[in-house]
C-alpha cells in the first residue's frame, strides 16, 4: 500500500526557536495533504489542508504565522512551527490523498513535539 | 450538527468475542467514503476498511466488516476474534469530495 513518511517522529525544542516537519508522500502523488494535531486521547483535530502549488487553507483558530505550511510538490508538504512555545508541544500527524472519494488517507507515522 | 458521531468513548470485550464499534454520518452528498482507522499507543494511523456510498454490500477485511446501513446513516465496525493487539483508539471518518471527517474515537480494551 501506498506509504506516507514523516520526519522527525520526535523533537525536542527549547522555546522560541522553529521546527519544521517533512511529510512525504513515496509512492503516489498526493493532490492534497493535511495537517492535523492531537492531543493525549482525543481526536484528530485539523489545523489546514494544502494542495500542491497552492497556499494552504487553514482551519479556523489556527495561527498561519505560526504554523507554516508549504506544499511544494506533489510528495513533499512541510509544517513549520515557527517561534515554539510551550502550549505548541503536541503530537503532529499529517496525511496525504488523490483525488477521488473513494481514496483512503494515507498518514504519516506522526511527530511528537516537546517545547521546553 | 457533527459529520461522524461515535457515541462510546470506551469499549472492553473478551478475547476471541466479536465487538461492535458504533459510528454514525451525517451528510447530504449522494457520494461519500466511509473509513475506519486504527490508533495504537505507538500514534500512528492504520487504515482498516473502506465502505463506499453506492456500494451494494458490506465491506470486510479479514477480522474486519462493515455494517453500513444507509437509511440510518450508520456505518458500524465489527471485529470478530478480538485479540489483544486490538487494543487501541478507532476511528470513524467520512469523505465528501475532498474534505475528511473524524469522530472523536473508541477506545477498546482487549480483556484476555
Amino acid at each position: 500500500g501506498a506509504v506516507v513518511s514523516q520526519h522527525p517522529s520526535w523533537v525536542i525544542c527549547k522555546s522560541g526557536t522553529s521546527v519544521k516537519i517533512e511529510c512525504r508522500s513515496l509512492d503516489f502523488q498526493a493532490t492534497t495533504m493535511f495537517w492535523y494535531r492531537q492531543f493525549p486521547k482525543q481526536s484528530l483535530m485539523l489545523m489546514a489542508t494544502s494542495n500542491e502549488g497552492s497556499k494552504a487553507t487553514y482551519e479556523q483558530g489556527v495561527e498561519k504565522d505560526k504554523f507554516l505550511i508549504n506544499h511544494a510538490s506533489l510528495t513533499l508538504s512541510t509544517l513549520t512551527v515557527t517561534s515554539a512555545h510551550p502550549e505548541d508541544s503536541s503530537f503532529y500527524i499529517c496525511s496525504a490523498t488523490g483525488t477521488g472519494v473513494d481514496e483512503k488517507l494515507f498518514f504519516g507515522s506522526g511527530t511528537q513535539l516537546s517545547v521546553l | 450538527a457533527q459529520k461522524i458521531t461515535q457515541t462510546q468513548p470506551g469499549m472492553f470485550v473478551q478475547e476471541k468475542e466479536a465487538v461492535t464499534l458504533d459510528c454514525t454520518y451525517d451528510t447530504s452528498d449522494p457520494s461519500y467514503g466511509l473509513f475506519w482507522y486504527k490508533q495504537p499507543s505507538s500514534g500512528e494511523m492504520i487504515f482498516l476498511i473502506y465502505q463506499g456510498s453506492y456500494d451494494q454490500q458490506n465491506a470486510t477485511e479479514g477480522r474486519y466488516s462493515l455494517n453500513f446501513q444507509k437509511a440510518r446513516k450508520s456505518a458500524n465496525l465489527v471485529i470478530s476474534a478480538s485479540q489483544l493487539g486490538d487494543s487501541a483508539m478507532y476511528f470513524c471518518a467520512m469523505r465528501e469530495i475532498d474534505q475528511f471527517y473524524f469522530g472523536t474515537g473508541t477506545s477498546l480494551t482487549v480483556i484476555p
